[in-house]
């Protein structure tokens, strides 16, 4: 059963503008959210991390929330750039320690385009 | 310098070969870690350890093996490979107190033909 959800599967956008990826779950405990960026065919690379209740975070054009009420969390990315085509994964930790397990969305798409 | 490396990147087999994966961090982790990735899926834990000579099961370990050498090195063995393994492979490493993130290698591209 998967237990974290990304929308939309993929996404078209014109450099220059912005947009919002989406991640719902239902991991439970829920202790961190961390976003990442996967290059096609490679390795994947941290964005940020959202631990509390209502967190913020920021990283360059970068921007995410996480409401742990509703289990739900936004990547925001501003003024795209072409590098910005990836694919960005969703990912929630139950516990703050090696001893806990990753779960991972299936990613949304992110292209582009000139 | 990246601190996980995987080796080969990409790899060709047939039905029924003999592959072994090879993962290397350096950054004195304790625990290491297999997944696979396939499209339309999130990641996928196919086994892990924390230390050498240790194994833990992950989700999906049918028609996986993996051993732990040493505390830097963790290998994927598919002694019998199906096209059904043909796949993205990930290891990744993280500290116990670390608060649980994982530093991920590039990946090896396997294809079970």
């Amino acid at each position: 059963k998967t237990q974290v959800e990304q929308s939309p599967q993929s996404l078209v956008v014109r450099q220059g503008e912005n947009c919002v990826l989406q991640c719902n779950y239902s991991v439970t405990p829920d202790n961190h959210l961390r976003w990442f960026k996967q290059d096609t065919g490679k390795g994947l690379v941290s964005l940020t991390v959202l631990v509390h209740e209502n967190d913020k975070t920021s990283n360059g054009r970068y921007s995410a929330t996480l409401d742990k009420d509703a289990k739900h969390s936004t990547l925001h990315i501003t003024a795209t750039l072409l590098d910005d085509t990836a694919t960005y994964i969703c990912v929630v930790g139950d516990r703050g320690s090696a001893l806990g397990r990753l779960h991972f969305g299936a990613g949304t798409q992110l292209i582009v385009i000139p | 310098e990246a601190a996980v490396t995987q080796s080969p990147r990409n790899k060709v087999t047939v039905t029924g070969g003999n592959v072994t994966l090879s993962c290397r961090q350096t950054n004195s982790h304790n625990y290491m870690y297999w997944y696979r990735q396939d499209t339309g899926h999130g990641l996928r834990l196919i086994h892990y350890s924390y230390g050498a000579g240790n194994l833990q099961i992950g989700d999906v370990p049918d028609g996986y093996k993996a051993t732990r050498t040493t505390q830097e090195d963790f290998f994927l063995l598919l002694e019998l490979a199906s096209p059904s393994q043909t796949s993205l492979y990930f290891c990744a490493s993280s500290d116990a107190l670390g608060g649980g993130e994982q530093y991920f290698g590039p990946g090896t591209r396997l294809t079970v033909l």
